[in-house]
């Protein structure tokens, strides 16, 4: 059974600084990668994927990929309170009908 | 912009009642999928559909069924509400061929007393 790993937090972080968010995943014949921001109440909305090794960039955000390691992470960069959120992972093994397994998600707080 | 719909945002019925939650879409994906998610449990799949009236069990359909009659449309049916049915339903839409990345509707809280 596919497994995607993320330690559920809370991870406090001050206003400013880096938020490291990280996922581990058990398929090794996964293919693409994807971080999710969910606030409370709220449905998850798509931030970032990755598809390579390596590091994407995308204004604050930065996601890293090491498939040897299976190993997914999600750089925030001068964090902001509104970047307090629930960020789930989630892992495909390609496209086509191929669904996503999710992780249960990090919940973030960045204090003022 | 992907939009996804969904009919309700939040909704209460009785114990034995049949429910329909309906999700629409609007960019003409080949994928639907219908989530609930519960605290502490994460988003578990209950059935999805990769073409008009064909659809697939997730990991816990007991109790639902899924109707796909339209490409853009895709109904979750609760034949008989059980008060264990009180969740969060998520709709979620992929392009399919061009990829997998989910985009979700705002979701429905339903209560079932």
């Amino acid at each position: 059974q596919k497994e995607v790993e993320q330690n559920s937090g809370p991870l406090s972080v001050p206003e400013g600084a880096i938020a490291s968010l990280n996922c581990t995943y058990s398929d090794r014949g996964s293919q693409s990668f994807f971080w999710y921001r969910q606030y409370s109440g709220k449905s998850p909305e798509l931030i970032m994927f990755i598809y390579s090794n390596g590091d994407k960039e995308d204004g604050r955000f930065t996601a890293q990929l090491n498939k040897a390691s299976q190993y997914v992470s999600l750089l925030i960069r001068d964090s902001q309170p509104s970047d307090s959120a629930t960020y789930l992972c989630a892992v495909g093994s390609g496209g086509g009908a191929d669904g996503l397994t999710f992780g249960k998600g990090t919940h973030l707080i960045i204090q003022p | 912009d992907v939009k996804v719909t969904q009919s309700s945002r939040y909704l209460v019925k009785r114990t034995g009642e049949k429910v329909f939650l309906e999700c629409v879409q609007d960019m003409d994906h080949e994928n639907m999928f219908w989530y609930r998610q519960d605290p502490g449990l994460g988003l578990r799949l209950i059935y999805f559909s990769y073409d008009v009236k064909m659809k697939e069990k997730g990991d816990i359909p007991e109790g639902y069924s899924v109707s796909r009659e339209k490409k853009e449309r895709f109904s979750l049916i609760l034949e008989s509400a059980s008060t264990n049915q009180t969740s969060m339903y998520l709709c979620a839409t992929s392009p399919g061929a061009t990829g997998n990345e989910q985009f979700f509707g705002p979701g429905t809280r339903l209560t079932v007393l």
